[in-house]
């Protein structure tokens, strides 16, 4: 059983679009990230959640937008999609966002805007 | 400012060699926890250990091991007899305060057969 999931793992898409990529988890855990890594494998923070309350919030374009129906998802919109989103993006989650817990991270969505 | 330095972008080795990944950190937070993550060329992150300020005893999985030193505030992971199976990108991560785990660069080991 999978423990983070993300759908799609690769999304290839032009310029201009409007994209989600949905992630779940089944571990039972209260917090869930959005994680941007780029072509040279720097991990940056986008958002976090907390029992669906925003509570990471990082300096990203306003065109990204998470979405949290419950704990166990967290879903991330971008519009007008540009060249520079191209990257992979990882959800995770965290029993909870205290910092002793590790999170667990899911598969990846390769984002290619031409 | 909490920060995290992973000084060696790329180390190669040949297998059955040791190699040992530095991570140093910095925090003025007496509390705070420090984290190691592999990344594999499959692409999913792993989390490996979790170790938190207030212990500092070394710690030894099979053929991994972290020595934790607050006097350097460094928390070095090494891999004995290395294999193939252990080339990825590996991570160092710290949490103090707040909610966001900072992480390091990465370095990427390759392990030649």
């Amino acid at each position: 059983d999978t423990a983070v999931s993300q759908t799609p793992k690769y999304l290839v898409t032009q310029m201009g679009n409007d994209k989600s990529i949905k992630c779940e988890q089944n571990l039972g855990h209260d917090t869930m990230y959005w994680y941007k890594q780029d072509s040279k494998k720097f991990l940056k923070i986008m958002f976090s959640y907390n029992n669906k309350e925003l509570i990471i919030n990082e300096t990203v374009p306003n065109r990204f937008s998470p979405k949290s129906p419950d704990k166990a998802h967290l879903n991330l919109h971008i519009n007008s999609l540009e060249l520079g989103d191209s990257a992979v993006y990882f959800c995770a989650s965290s029993q909870d966002p205290t910092f002793s817990y590790e999170q667990y991270f899911g598969p990846g969505t390769r984002l290619t805007v031409t | 400012a909490q920060k995290v330095t992973q000084a060696q972008t790329e180390i190669s080795v040949v297998e059955k060699e040791d190699v040992t990944l530095d991570c140093v950190y910095e925090t003025r937070d007496t509390t705070y926890y420090l984290f190691w993550y592999k990344q594999p060329p499959s692409g999913e992150l792993v989390f490996l250990i979790r170790r938190n300020s207030f212990d500092e005893q070394n710690e030894i999985s099979g053929r991994y091991s972290w020595n934790f030193q607050k006097s350097t505030s460094s928390f070095n992971f090494t891999i004995t007899a290395s294999q193939v199976v252990d080339s990825a990108v590996y991570f160092c991560a710290l949490k103090s305060g707040g909610f966001k785990t900072i992480f390091g660069a990465g370095t990427r080991l390759f392990v030649k057969a």
